[in-house]
């Protein structure tokens, strides 16, 4: 398995832009987490699913981040619109639930002008 | 907010020597986890020490659990340049399968 796979790896945008960060989970794997990372706040989870079912989305900042898993080999994190606080990497991870190890993806980092 | 927090923030050491990172937590937890982050990198699991669990041990890598101090630690034998990275701790708080993380020990080993 090639792993939990992201993109786009960077990403420039303005300031009000939309941007959208895409994710595939390791296959089988029936939970996905997508997680913001900043020196300033460390690691946060921001949302994380279950057969792509959200069940928990309580880290999102505000209503301007959304989420989907339309099914279970894809994942979207949609800012609209963006602002230069926004900026942090994002990863995303994956694992067969019961708490064990998550599966992370490389990360985007996302750059807000 | 965190629930694990590592200590030290950062650690210096020569290759050869040991490197020792602690992770303290707050709540009762199913497991504990230690994932490593190279520069520019995703996350990568470690060892996951459960709450029955005391010591575990994987390769060069030596963790111990005190649930009664709420404390864990990592221990990296015979450190390698290529151990330099960033070390986190993350706990299973029985929260439906979510992991917490703390904010990291950055290790640089010189060679």
């Amino acid at each position: 398995d090639a792993g939990v796979i992201q993109s786009p790896r960077h990403e420039v945008t303005e300031m009000g832009q939309e941007v959208t960060l895409r994710c595939k989970p390791i296959s089988g794997h029936d939970y996905l987490f997508w997680y913001r990372q900043t020196m300033m706040r460390g690691l946060e989870l921001l949302i994380y699913f279950n057969n792509n079912v959200p069940i928990d989305d309580s880290g999102m900042p505000e209503d301007r981040f959304s989420a989907k898993m339309p099914n279970a080999s894809f994942s979207t994190l949609k800012i609209q619109p963006s602002e230069p606080r926004d900026s942090a990497v994002y990863f995303c991870a994956s694992n067969l639930g019961g708490g064990k190890e998550q599966f992370f993806g490389p990360g985007t980092r996302l750059t807000v002008l | 907010s965190q629930q694990g927090e590592e200590d030290p923030q950062a650690l210096s050491i020569q290759e050869g020597e040991n490197a020792t990172m602690n992770c303290s937590y707050k709540t009762s937890i199913n497991n504990l986890q230690w994932y490593r982050q190279n520069s520019g990198r995703g996350l990568v699991h470690l060892i996951l020490i459960r709450s029955n669990e005391r010591e575990k041990h994987s390769g060069r890598l030596r963790v111990t659990l005190d649930t009664s101090k709420k404390s864990s630690s990592l221990l990296i034998t015979a450190s390698r340049a290529a151990d330099t990275a960033s070390y986190f701790c993350a706990t299973d708080a029985n929260a439906g399968n979510m992991l917490t993380f703390g904010g990291g020990t950055r290790l640089m080993v010189k060679p």
